[in-house]
């Protein structure tokens, strides 16, 4: 069965502190990990990741992806109160030994609060 | 905007009541799926179809159906409202594009049972 674990489940840090948000996985055929952020709707997305180990950066925030160890982390540096969320881990893996269907198996989440 | 539609935003059922929740795509994605998110559980998967005329079952598919009745739209339906179905329900669609998967997320139905 597939599994994805996000630690730690909930974070409270204050405005400009710096964050690391953790990811580990076991699935089967993977393909990439991705990173989301949501607010009030739907989780948007952030990042990428695949086994080629590339770090993806976007502004403050930064992720990587460490095949070894079946995991990933976001950091996130300089937290601002807009970077409040809840942050999705998910693996997306092929279906099939063909490989042309495949589908996303999310984390619990880690909810972020970052007080001014 | 191209997208993902769901429709309702909200909705309120009591107990044993029926309900079709509806998502389209304009995207012409093949695969399409349904999530519930409870508090503290992330994103579950309901049940998912990888093109138009097949559905399968994910984690969590009892008390739900689904019909994919063309490309476009994937329906959810609840035939008998439980509590434990109150959730809030995301559509998404995805296309692989030289090698990369892209998944778009409806803006999710709000639904409680009573």
């Amino acid at each position: 069965e597939d599994k994805v674990v996000q630690s730690p489940l909930s974070l409270v840090v204050h405005e400009g502190d710096t964050v690391t948000l953790n990811c580990s996985y076991e699935v089967t055929n993977f393909r990439s990990l991705l990173w989301y952020k949501q607010e009030k709707k739907a989780p948007t997305f952030l990042f990428m990741l695949t086994s080629s180990g590339i770090e993806k950066k976007s502004g403050r925030l930064s992720s990587i992806l460490d095949k070894k160890e079946l995991s990933s982390i976001l950091n996130i540096t300089a937290t601002q109160t807009g970077d409040s969320a809840i942050y999705l881990c998910a693996v997306d893996r092929y279906l099939n030994s063909g490989g042309s269907n495949y589908k996303l198996t999310f984390g619990k989440g880690t909810l972020l609060t970052v007080n001014p | 905007n191209a997208g993902v539609t769901q429709t309702p935003k909200f909705q309120v059922l009591k107990t044993g009541q029926s309900m079709t929740l509806q998502c389209a795509q304009d995207m012409n994605h093949n695969s399409m799926y349904w999530y519930r998110q409870d508090p503290g559980m992330g994103l579950r998967l309901i049940y998912y179809s990888a093109s138009e005329g097949t559905t399968d079952k994910g984690e969590v598919p009892n008390g739900y159906n689904v019909s994919r009745l063309n490309k476009r739209e994937f329906s959810l339906r609840l035939e008998s409202a439980a509590p434990s179905q109150t959730s809030v329900y995301f559509c998404a669609s995805s296309e692989e594009l030289g090698g990369r998967v892209g998944y778009t997320f409806g803006s999710g139905t709000r639904l409680t049972v009573v």
